[in-house]
């Protein structure tokens, strides 16, 4: 079964500073990695994904992610933060041809400070 | 394009009342989607269609029902509301080429159960 599982429900940065945002997956077969933002009460949006294509992919907004099949990771970086960054981030997993079901980490909500 | 839309933007119900959450897309994608944003939890799925007329269970399906009579719209049914369904709900749409679909969503509907 897949299962997504995202290290620190928040993460304060300062301005400027390196974003991290970490993301082990579980997955019995290649999987379909997401990453989504979702700004104060709006929905959700696709920031990037990985499909099996290049392992280090690039997103909006200057941030970008790894995936490392070695450790089951697919975190999010992004070298300085900036106070639009606030909000939360979601990573997903999707089993590569096992359907479209996606699962959903529990989030990470990030702070940036001025 | 207006996207994903979703009515209402809140609601109160009383235990035991009845309510139908409204949800279009006019992107013309044949994939649809109702999810459970709990807080610390992610987003759980309801219920999903992948086209007019066929539906199917997700991973929380009690207490809910959904109908798919046309493209664009999934409509989601609280049938006797309950106190453990007070959540936000989002609606997400996708053009469903396959596991790596990029999904689009509305901007929720925060539901209170009292």
């Amino acid at each position: 079964a897949q299962s997504v599982t995202q290290l620190g429900s928040h993460v304060s940065v300062s301005e400027g500073a390196l974003v991290l945002l970490r993301c082990n997956y579980s997955s019995s077969v290649p999987p379909y990695l997401f990453w989504y933002v979702q700004y104060p009460n709006q929905g959700l949006q696709l920031l990037l994904k990985y499909t099996s294509a290049a392992t280090l992919v690039k997103g909006i907004n200057g941030f970008e992610a790894e995936f490392k099949k070695s450790e089951t990771s697919f975190h999010l970086t992004k070298p300085s933060a900036h106070m639009s960054d606030a909000a939360e981030y979601f990573c997903a997993v999707s089993d590569q041809g096992g359907g479209f079901k996606t699962i959903f980490g529990a989030g990470t909500r990030l702070f940036v400070k001025a | 394009n207006a996207g994903v839309t979703q009515t209402p933007k809140f609601r109160i119900l009383k235990i035991g009342q009845s309510m139908t959450l409204q949800c279009a897309q006019d992107m013309n994608h044949n994939y649809m989607y109702w999810y459970r944003q709990d807080p610390g939890m992610g987003l759980k799925l309801i219920y999903y269609s992948v086209g007019a007329g066929i539906t199917d269970k997700g991973e929380v399906p009690n207490g809910y029902n959904v109908s798919r009579s046309t493209t664009e719209d999934f409509p989601l049914r609280l049938e006797l509301a309950a106190p453990s369904q007070t959540s936000v709900y989002f609606c997400a749409s996708s053009y469903g080429t396959g596991d790596a679909d990029t999904q689009y969503f509305g901007p929720g509907t925060r539901l209170t159960v009292l």
